[in-house]
């Protein structure tokens, strides 16, 4: 089937300009995560939907950033006002519920680069 | 310091050689240990988890979890070149969702 999906594989932005990145997880699944990944780091993570549940932000690092999932499935983040330090591969995970986050599938990132 | 510790490498072996690749965390209640396989421009894919400490062998691949010294490790029997990619130690507490994960090791196997 399907695995998850990520639009666009990459995104050059001027600096000040806002983003959007699409991710659309495997069918199903109700669990959703963002993560980012800076070069030779490890995934940092922003933020987690479960199902109909308030989505926890804990991990996004200013309010310069936002994500949303509508109808359970497609989920978009937002980065407004992007600064160079935003440059970085962002990551989508699914996983089939919360409780099995040990077990998420990774689409294959939006690489952003913030000029 | 870190919730979850993994030297960076790289880390280059010959083809055939036995590879281990390492973790240390430091948060006790821990209980799923995963290790995801990601190779260049791509995501990362899960290879294997354990819940608990012992171990777990998944064909050339074998994880294993000591509690007692909150480490982690992955062994690669016979390693290919098709092995090389950044390995990513990850885990987490029974019932919660977030994931930690460690730096990735680099492996580079050469034919």
């Amino acid at each position: 089937g399907a695995g998850v999906s990520q639009s666009p594989s990459n995104k050059v932005t001027e600096k000040g300009k806002d983003v959007e990145l699409r991710c659309d997880p495997i069918s199903g699944h109700t669990a959703l995560y963002w993560y980012r990944q800076s070069l030779g780091q490890g995934l940092e993570f922003l933020i987690y939907f479960q199902g109909n549940s308030a989505p926890d932000k804990s991990g996004l690092p200013s309010d310069r950033f936002s994500a949303e999932r509508t109808g359970g499935s497609v989920s978009t983040l937002t980065i407004q006002r992007t600064q160079q330090e935003d440059s970085a591969v962002y990551l989508c995970a699914s996983s089939s519920t919360a409780s099995s986050s040990y077990e998420q599938y990774f689409g294959p990132g939006t690489r952003l680069t913030v000029t | 310091q870190k919730e979850v510790e993994q030297d960076p490498g790289p880390l280059s072996v010959p083809e055939g050689a036995i590879v281990s690749l390492n973790c240390t965390y430091s948060n006790s209640a821990f209980q799923y240990f995963m290790w995801y396989r990601q190779y260049s421009r791509k995501g990362p894919e899960l290879l294997m988890y354990t819940y608990s400490s012992g171990n777990k062998e998944d064909g050339r691949f074998t994880a294993q979890v000591d509690k007692s010294s909150k480490y982690i490790s992955l062994f690669i029997r016979d390693s290919q070149p098709s092995d090389s990619a950044t390995y990513l130690c990850a885990t987490r507490n029974t019932g919660g969702f977030k994931t930690i994960f460690g730096a990735g090791t680099r492996l580079f196997v050469k034919a």
